[in-house]
C-alpha cells in the first residue's frame, strides 16, 4: 500500500544552519506530495505542495521538489531559525477516487539560538 | 473567517463511558478526516467522509464512530470499545480533489481518568 518515510528526529540545529529533512514515498500512480508544520498543542498547517513530478514548492524560505525518479520529497531550508522548531510531517495524498491523506511518522526540528 | 473547529480542547472521561468530539467547518468542503495522533507518532486515520450521509473506515476505525448528518459537521465519537482512547484528535476538511491542502483544526487532548 501506499506509505510515506521520514527521517526519525529529532533535528537539532543551531539558527542559521541548513536544513534537510529526507522524505520518501511509495504510492501507486503520482500523487500530490505535501509537508504539513505542527507547533506544540496545535493542529497542522500546510508548509508547502508539489502536484507533479519536477514541481519545486516553496514557503516561508522551505522548499521541496518532486522527485519522480528518487519517489522522494526532501524538505530544505537554507538557515533556520528558533522559530522554525515544530514538528513537520511529509504527506502524500492518493490519486483514487478517496483522495485519503497518508502522512509520515514526523520529525522534530529543534533550532537553538 | 472560515475555517475548521474543534471542540473541546481537553476533554477527562473515565473508564468506560463514550465521549463526543465536536468538529466543524465553514469552508464549504466536501471531505472531511479524523486522525489520531500519539505521543512522538504520525497521525493515524480514524474514519473519512466525503460526502453528505456517507463516510468509511480509515486504518483504526475499531472502538470509533461518526455520523456525517450535515456537510459542515463531523463528530466523532470514542466508544467504551476503545481500549487505548487516550491520545490527540486531528479532524480536518479538504476540497474533494488529490491536490488541495487539508485544512486541521487545533486538535482536542483526551485523557481516560
Amino acid at each position: 500500500g501506499d506509505s510515506v518515510t521520514q527521517m526519525e528526529g529529532p533535528v537539532t540545529l543551531s539558527e542559521e544552519a541548513f536544513l534537510t529533512i529526507n522524505c520518501t514515498y511509495t504510492a501507486t500512480g503520482y500523487p500530490s506530495l505535501f509537508w504539513y508544520v505542527q507547533y506544540p498543542g496545535e493542529g497542522l498547517q500546510l508548509l508547502l505542495k508539489a502536484t507533479k513530478a519536477d514541481d519545486k514548492g516553496s514557503n516561508k524560505g522551505f522548499e521541496a521538489t518532486y522527485r519522480k525518479e528518487t519517489t522522494s520529497f526532501h524538505l530544505e531550508k537554507g538557515s533556520v531559525q528558533v522559530s522554525d522548531s515544530a514538528v513537520y510531517f511529509c504527506a502524500l495524498a492518493r490519486m483514487d477516487s478517496s483522495y485519503k491523506l497518508i502522512f509520515g511518522s514526523g520529525t522534530r526540528l529543534l533550532v537553538r539560538p | 473567517d472560515g475555517g475548521i473547529t474543534q471542540s473541546p480542547k481537553y476533554l477527562f472521561r473515565k473508564e468506560g463511558q463514550n465521549v463526543t468530539l465536536s468538529c466543524e467547518q465553514n469552508l464549504n468542503h466536501d471531505a472531511m478526516y479524523w486522525y489520531r495522533q500519539d505521543p512522538g507518532q504520525g497521525l493515524r486515520l480514524i474514519y473519512y467522509s466525503q460526502i453528505v450521509n456517507d463516510f468509511q473506515k480509515g486504518d483504526i476505525a475499531e472502538g470509533y464512530s461518526v455520523s456525517r448528518e450535515k456537510k459542515e459537521s463531523f463528530p466523532l465519537t470514542v466508544t467504551s470499545a476503545q481500549k487505548n482512547p487516550t491520545a490527540f484528535y486531528l479532524c480536518a476538511s479538504s476540497m474533494q480533489t488529490g491536490n488541495t491542502e487539508a485544512f486541521f483544526g487545533q486538535g482536542t487532548r483526551l485523557t481516560v481518568v
